[in-house]
């Protein structure tokens, strides 16, 4: 069963502070994902990863950064977290190539953050 | 410009009867993929069925199947028999085939079904 696991579930910051998402997965997927979610909006894309070492910016990459050290970890970084970052955030993880099964996504179960 | 749009914020539907939740969306390639996740409410979000844009026939997993209408730019999600614990948000998304071979999707701002006893 494939896995995606997300730390911390919740997450209560202060305006300005440095916050970390941390993400981790077991299923030896190349690619990895930083998705927010808001009313409305559905599943916004922040920064993707298809391996060690790589990061690239999504629709949404202003005032976040990503960190990939390694095949299973996958970080999401709030430098200066602000009030409009409240959000849930979620963790994927898929497998590259152009066939369609392989494009189907496993998601960690999300992080509630709030920047007060 | 958005990619992907599902018009219907919230559906609400009696138990064991039918529902389908429309999804349009918008690419210039001539082949790309199509896919629908549910979101529970405890918040985990699992992938359901996909239609891939060169297949004619339209997919069909457990009681879940796929309305592609590719004229229209539209790809609806029909539960038949549904069940409670069919209530959740259902999202629609695309992968452009012609973009970045990551897997990378758009997604559809979802609707929220609620199947009553």
């Amino acid at each position: 069963e494939a896995a995606v696991t997300q730390s911390p579930r919740n997450k209560v910051a202060v305006t300005g502070g440095k916050v970390t998402l941390s993400c981790n997965q077991t299923n030896n997927h190349n690619n990895m994902y930083w998705y927010r979610q808001d009313t409305g909006h559905g599943l916004r894309l922040i920064h993707y990863s298809y391996g060690a070492g790589s990061t690239e910016k999504g629709d949404i990459p202003d005032g976040y950064k990503a960190s990939r050290p390694s095949q299973e970890n996958f970080s999401l970084i709030l430098e200066l977290a602000t009030p409009s970052q409240t959000s849930v955030y979620f963790c994927a993880s898929g497998a590259p190539g152009l066939g369609g099964f392989q494009n189907t996504l496993y998601f960690g179960a999300g992080t509630r953050l709030s920047v007060l | 410009a958005q990619k992907v749009t599902q018009t219907q914020t919230s559906i609400s539907v009696v138990e064991k009867t039918t529902v389908t939740m429309d999804c349009v969306y918008e690419t210039r390639d001539s082949s790309y993929f199509l896919f629908w996740y549910k979101q529970t409410a405890s918040g985990e979000i699992v992938f359901l069925i996909r239609q891939d844009s060169y297949k004619k026939e339209n997919a069909t997993v457990g009681h879940y199947s796929l309305n592609f209408q590719k004229p229209k730019s539209s790809i609806g999600l029909i539960i038949t028999a549904t069940q409670i614990e069919d209530s959740a948000v259902y999202f629609c998304a695309m992968r452009e085939v012609g973009g970045s071979a990551l897997g990378r999707l758009h997604f559809g701002a979802g609707t929220q079904l609620i199947v009553i006893p």
